[in-house]
């Protein structure tokens, strides 16, 4: 009963470098979203996905890539690591298309930029 | 436009007494909310959500919550405080998809409850 899984748990990056965040899902659920969580900030969508192939961008998508290959695995990319980018990333999904279907949530990655 | 305000960012109660977590939300149209509840490096964690069904609802672990169309809050609340539910609290509005589908969520900037012995 895994729900939403993401690796690493915790991570330091140095100014320039790249990394991948990993999330799957075990639950078939067709979305899935990226969240980024800085304190007394509340969380802000980075990027969604609706399906296999098919990505759009949130409310802070720059800095960040995504890919949806399969139903299950939605990885975030870095590309050249910035201190703003110093967070904690959740990644989530949900079943439904109706905008009340609720969001399963993933154990959070602590990125820290230095 | 949607958006959510949690008028505290910290409450503490004593352990037994009532919790009372306020929110205020703003929405263009009939929105949907949702508390969530965050535990220390763990992820969101859903407690109870409204959906322009019975405007009292009830969530797991003892909360409820009050959807007040008048006033626009959707307050959190239990009876009796426990140690094991200190943590943060995240109100959300959501009264629209995101453009090709899924949820567009607002969240608040949270409250962290403490419960002192």
């Amino acid at each position: 009963n895994a729900g939403v899984t993401q690796t690493p748990k915790f991570r330091i990056l140095k100014i320039g470098q790249s990394m991948t965040l990993q999330c799957t899902q075990d639950m078939n659920h067709n979305y899935m979203y990226w969240y980024r969580q800085d304190p007394g900030m509340g969380l802000k969508l980075i990027y969604y996905s609706v399906g296999a192939g098919i990505t759009d961008k949130g409310e802070v998508p720059n800095g960040y890539n995504v890919s949806r290959s399969t139903t299950e695995d939605f990885p975030l990319r870095l590309e050249l690591a910035a201190p703003s980018q110093t967070s904690v990333y959740f990644c989530a999904s949900s079943l439904g298309r109706i905008y009340n279907s609720p969001l399963h949530f993933g154990n959070g990655t602590r990125l820290t930029v230095t | 436009a949607q958006s959510v305000t949690q008028l505290d960012s910290h409450v503490s109660v004593s352990e037994g007494t009532p919790v009372l977590l306020r929110c205020n939300y703003s929405s263009s149209y009939s929105p949907s909310l949702f508390w969530y509840v965050q535990h220390p490096n763990k992820g969101l964690q859903l407690l109870l959500k409204y959906t322009s069904a019975a405007t009292l609802v009830k969530g797991i672990n003892g909360f409820e919550a009050e959807f007040k169309k008048s006033e626009t809050s959707f307050h959190l609340t239990k009876p009796s405080a426990h140690m094991s539910d200190a943590a943060e609290y995240f109100c959300v509005v959501s009264d629209q998809g995101l453009t090709g589908g899924g949820n567009k969520l607002t969240f608040g900037t949270g409250t962290q409850l403490k419960v002192e012995l």
